[in-house]
């Protein structure tokens, strides 16, 4: 059982480039989350599913986009990177059930020059 | 939206257990109380989480007051080796989807 997995582990763009963090969970979860990270601080909500096909925008979506086509992926796309994007991104997954715990994966290092 | 306050960092040392305060004064009645830590490098994982009573598991002991306003994680001692950040997050009610973080408390390990 591999829980969430992340790809890249790293990654370095030039700005104006675009890559799509990918994010996968193989425990049948509904719910899926993207956080980033920037040094020294707590976790923000960029977006998050409730299921295939539903997405909603978190507290930090400005410049970045979302799908949800399967269950198991939930990829997070920047379109032109920005310096102010460099962060650690982590995606999650929970079960519908009512409080949860979330089951996060272990990360995406991404530096924007 | 019902928020925690931590503080922002807090020592340890091997021979005393770390006590972890969070504060949630806004809990509804439907809210759990989830704390999660994160080692260095690493995505958090999930450490205990309590409705109304008093939790235990193999990470940690969680201590929930009878007004639910508040809560104290003891983390173990095998749990504490390591220094982290620990956040304590509400889950439940009609925001259960939108799930937020604040900075947590980093615990620093004395030798």
């Amino acid at each position: 059982n591999a829980g969430v997995t992340q790809t890249p582990k790293f990654r370095i763009l030039k700005i104006g480039q675009s890559m799509t963090l990918q994010c996968t969970q193989d425990m049948n979860h509904n719910y899926m989350y993207w956080y980033r990270q920037d040094p020294g601080m707590g976790l923000k909500l960029i977006y998050y599913s409730v299921g295939a096909g539903i997405t909603d925008k978190g507290e930090v979506p400005n410049g970045y986009n979302v799908s949800r086509s399967t269950t198991e992926d939930f990829p997070l796309r920047l379109e032109l990177a920005a310096p102010s994007q460099t962060s650690v991104y982590f995606c999650a997954s929970r079960p519908d059930s009512w409080g949860s715990p979330l089951h996060f994966g272990n990360g995406t290092r991404l530096t924007v020059t | 939206d019902a928020k925690t306050t931590q503080p922002n960092s807090m020592e340890s040392n091997e021979e005393e257990p770390v006590h972890l305060p969070c504060n949630h004064s806004t809990i509804s009645g439907t809210d759990y109380i989830h704390w999660y830590r994160q080692l260095p490098s690493q995505g958090p994982e999930y450490v205990i989480h309590g409705l109304t009573s008093n939790v235990n598991n193999r990470m940690a002991s969680l201590a929930i007051a009878e007004d639910r306003k508040s809560s104290t994680l003891i983390p173990h001692r095998a749990t504490l080796r390591d220094a982290a950040v620990y956040y304590c997050i509400l889950r439940g009610g009609s925001n259960d989807y939108k799930l937020s973080f604040g900075a947590g408390t980093t615990v620093t390990v004395r030798a």
